[in-house]
């Protein structure tokens, strides 16, 4: 079966300080991997994307995501956070059955302390 | 481009009472999905739909029907509405890539 972990309910992290957010997923062949942002009372926004080439991928507000093909891991990170990334953050994979179905993991609460 | 539009924005229901969530999109999208969200469990996919008369279902169906009638519009609806579809309830669109979503509704069932 296809699906997304996010092993992580909440990440704390320092201002200034690199963070990351963890993400491993299961689906066979070659995955198509994104990174979501939702700040309090709003919709999902849309971060980064891996389909194919450079394993380190760059995104919107200056996260990246590294894809690691042997961990089945897409992990997000950015240099160094800002209180303004403090927000909920959802890996997801899309479906290999249905070019555009994806499947969301649990999401993990990225709280930056100043 | 307004995007992904969806209203309203807040419903109080009552036990079995019947209501419809609106969703539209303006970027000629032909996939379109409903998702329900909830505390600790993620997103999770309700109904979607890959065109203009074509739905299916998705993770949580029970109790919501869709329609698709235009591809623009992808209408959510609760038939006998219960507590436990108490949620915040996101329409999304895409076109073979990322998905884009809606501000959301907050639909609380008392």
């Amino acid at each position: 079966a296809q699906s997304v972990a996010q092993p992580e309910d909440q990440v704390n992290v320092a201002e200034g300080n690199p963070l990351t957010v963890k993400c491993t997923y299961s689906v066979s062949g070659n995955p198509y991997l994104f990174w979501y942002v939702q700040y309090p009372n709003r919709g999902l926004q849309f971060l980064l994307k891996y389909i194919t080439g450079d394993n380190l991928v760059k995104g919107s507000y200056g996260f990246e995501a590294e894809f690691n093909k042997s961990q089945t891991s897409f992990h997000l990170k950015k240099p160094s956070a800002l209180v303004s990334d403090s927000a909920l953050y959802f890996c997801a994979v899309r479906d290999m059955r249905n070019t555009d179905k994806l499947i969301f993991g649990t999401g993990t609460r990225l709280q930056v302390f100043p | 481009n307004a995007g992904v539009t969806q209203t309203p924005k807040f419903q109080v229901l009552k036990t079995g009472q019947s209501m419809t969530l609106q969703c539209a999109q303006d970027m000629n999208h032909e996939y379109m999905s409903w998702y329900r969200q909830d505390p600790g469990m993620g997103l999770r996919l309700i109904h979607y739909s890959v065109g203009a008369g074509i739905t299916d279902q998705g993770e949580v169906p029970n109790g919501y029907n869709v329609s698709r009638s235009t591809t623009e519009d992808f209408p959510l609806r609760l038939l006998s509405a219960a507590p436990s579809q108490t949620s915040v309830y996101f329409c999304a669109s895409s076109n073979g890539g990322e998905q884009y979503f809606g501000p959301g509704t907050r639909l609380t069932v008392t």
